[in-house]
Parts: structure tokens; C-alpha cells; sequence
């Protein structure tokens, strides 16, 4: 099992759609969990940290489910901004960051 | 907003030479750190760097690879000898303390030829 899985997709949405991405990870040890976004050949950039209770920041919702290790992202009412690779990123402890291949979504007027 | 500031933003170099590319992480941060990412794939761990060492490598970061922070301010990443697949884009991030939030620079595009 891949140590970080994602949907590679393209997710081809509508605007005002939402869409959710589920990521799934191997090892039972990571501790943080991430979302970043990565523009078309940008860096990434911090969406937001994910917590075992949920976190909401508006149009974005993050879960975090341990004990089937996967951690998922909802985007409400899409905008053509949202366009974009989305990274889930996971560390256990005192290591470095360790990304998934992202999955893409694009959102069409 | 301090952000992390990478210098070039493209080098394309013959294959056999040496390249530098340089970094320069937020003022206040002690954590850095190399990524690389080929075309069309993840986001790939390099190298760590705290309190002036090396604090972890992956297996990517070879004996042609080195870091230093010769200044206090930038981080370079040096490839002695470069490959043909040494072309990716090569981040590099910082965090103010462990396992906060990493912010990366824009890159640097590395062509070897």
C-alpha cells in the first residue's frame, strides 16, 4: 500500500457544485494531517491542518478518520478559483512531510 | 507577508555540471528543508535541515547532493554532477518550529540538458 493514496483524478465540476476528496494513508503512526493546494506549476501552498474532530474553514470541510486512516475534503458552492491540485500531506512526528500525487479538480462556469 | 524566496526561478544546465540553487527561508524560522517534484508527479522529500546540520535524507539526496547555510540567511542545495533526471522543480520550505506549518518557496525549475 502506497504511504499516501489519493485519487489522481481530474474531478470535472460545475460551478457551485461540491466535491469531496478522500485520501488514504499506510502508516498508523502519522500524526499531522494536511490539505494543500498546488497551482499549475506553483509551490504549495497551506489549505488547511485536518483534526481527529473536523475542522471547517468556510467552503472547506476536513476530516480526519484514524481508524480507517483516510482523511477527506469537502469543497462547497466550487468556484472556478478552487481550480487545482489538491495534496493531502501527512507527517508522524519529527519527520518531513510526505505528499500525495494530489488529485485535480477543475471547475467549469 | 514573509515568505520564502528562491533564487533562480529557472537554470538549465549542460548534464556533468554543477548547479547551486538558493534559498532564502523566513527570517525567524530554524527548520529547512529541499523538495523536489518531477513533471507530473508528488512532491518528493530531500533533505532536512536544523541547528546547522543535516537532520535527515532521503534516498533521493546522494553523495552529488549537499546543503549549506553559509550565511545565516540563505540555504543553498548544490548538485555536483547533474543528470538528465535531476530536471524537476525544486522547493524549498521552512517552518518557525517542528511540524507547524511549512511555507515553501516558488521553486526552481532545473533543466539539464
Amino acid at each position: 500500500r502506497k504511504e499516501v493514496e489519493q485519487d489522481p483524478g481530474p474531478f470535472n465540476v460545475p460551478e457551485g457544485a461540491t466535491v469531496a476528496f478522500n485520501c488514504t494513508y499506510s502508516n498508523s503512526a502519522s500524526q499531522s494531517f494536511f490539505w494543500y493546494r498546488q497551482d499549475c506549476r506553483k509551490e504549495p501552498k497551506l489549505l488547511m491542518s485536518v483534526y481527529s474532530s473536523g475542522n471547517e474553514d468556510g467552503r472547506f470541510t476536513a476530516q480526519l478518520n484514524r481508524a480507517s486512516q483516510y482523511i477527506s475534503l469537502l469543497i462547497r458552492d466550487s468556484k472556478l478559483s478552487d481550480s487545482a491540485t489538491y495534496l493531502c500531506v501527512l507527517n508522524s512526528g519529527n519527520t518531513p512531510l510526505v505528499f500525495g500525487k494530489g488529485t485535480r479538480l477543475s471547475v467549469i462556469a | 507577508e514573509p515568505e520564502v524566496t528562491q533564487t533562480p526561478s529557472h537554470q538549465v544546465t549542460q548534464m556533468g555540471q554543477e548547479v547551486i540553487l538558493r534559498c532564502v527561508p523566513i527570517s525567524n524560522h530554524l527548520y529547512f528543508y529541499w523538495y523536489r517534484q518531477i513533471l507530473g508527479q508528488k512532491v518528493e522529500f530531500l533533505v532536512s535541515f536544523y541547528n546547522n546540520e543535516i537532520s535527515e535524507k532521503s534516498e533521493i539526496f546522494d553523495d552529488q547532493f549537499s546543503v549549506e547555510r553559509p550565511d545565516g540567511s540563505n540555504f543553498t542545495l548544490k548538485i555536483r554532477s547533474t543528470k538528465l533526471e535531476d530536471s524537476a522543480m525544486y522547493f524549498c520550505a521552512s517552518e518557525g518550529t517542528e511540524n507547524t506549518e511549512a511555507f515553501f518557496g516558488q521553486g526552481t525549475r532545473l533543466t539539464v540538458v
